[in-house]
């Protein structure tokens, strides 16, 4: 079945430093892939997402690729804010369009 | 921007007492789903609705959990009886009907936190 996998956490970083992600996936046919943002307390929230090979979706200084070559949708971020902390989860919604799975979620934490 | 709604945001009940759970999506929205999040996992999907009708039930535990959404609106998500192992994040989440289902975006209300004791 389709599967997503993120690196674990938690990633530690400074105010103003470079985030990346990894996020990467195992499924059939043509997914959309997504990046979901839980701030504590809260519910997920779409952070972007894209739908085919090579698309970019972009939010809020955050990107990501879609590359079908290396079934890959890493996350990245040029520089981190404090408010920037949450857990973010990889998620992939299947051709059929009836089954979003998620990664394990990755904790971020940025310090001032 | 419109939001899915749930309440309660917080439930704290005692083992073996029954608790519900109440949704609202998007205006529009014709596709319903039920998440349950355990601490520190990712969420899964116990039930998904098509207007009123479900649509896939296969990971509701049927001995404790049902689900109805009798207009095709709100949806209410029932536990009876709780146990422990029930503690998680329950959330909704629903989607519009783009006409290219595998671009259809879910979108997530804030979830209810339960507590089992």
């Amino acid at each position: 079945g389709d599967s997503v996998t993120q690196m674990e956490g938690p990633v530690t970083l400074s105010e103003e430093a470079f985030l990346t992600i990894n996020c990467t996936y195992t499924a059939t046919g043509y997914p959309s892939l997504f990046w979901y943002v839980q701030y504590p307390g809260e519910g997920l929230q779409l952070l972007l997402k894209a739908t085919k090979a090579d698309d970019k979706g972009s939010n809020k200084g955050f990107e990501a690729t879609y590359r079908k070559e290396t079934t890959s949708f890493h996350l990245e971020k040029g520089s981190v804010q404090v408010s920037d902390s949450a857990v973010y989860f990889c998620a992939l919604l299947n051709n059929a369009g009836n089954m979003l799975t998620f990664g394990g979620g990755t904790r971020l934490m940025v310090k001032p | 921007e419109a939001e899915v709604a749930q309440s309660p945001r917080y439930k704290i009940t005692e083992k073996s007492q029954a608790v519900a759970f109440w949704c609202d999506p998007i205006s529009g929205h014709a596709t319903l789903y039920w998440y349950r999040q355990i601490l520190g996992q990712g969420p899964e999907l116990l039930v998904q609705f098509q207007d009123e009708s479900v649509v896939d039930d296969s990971q509701l535990p049927k001995d404790r959990f049902s689900a109805e959404r009798l207009k095709g609106v709100d949806s209410t998500l029932k536990i009876q009886p709780a146990e422990l192992g029930d503690s998680a994040m329950y959330l909704c989440a629903s989607s519009g009907t783009s006409g290219e289902p595998r671009t259809d975006t879910q979108y997530f209300g804030p979830g209810t936190r339960l507590t089992v004791l």
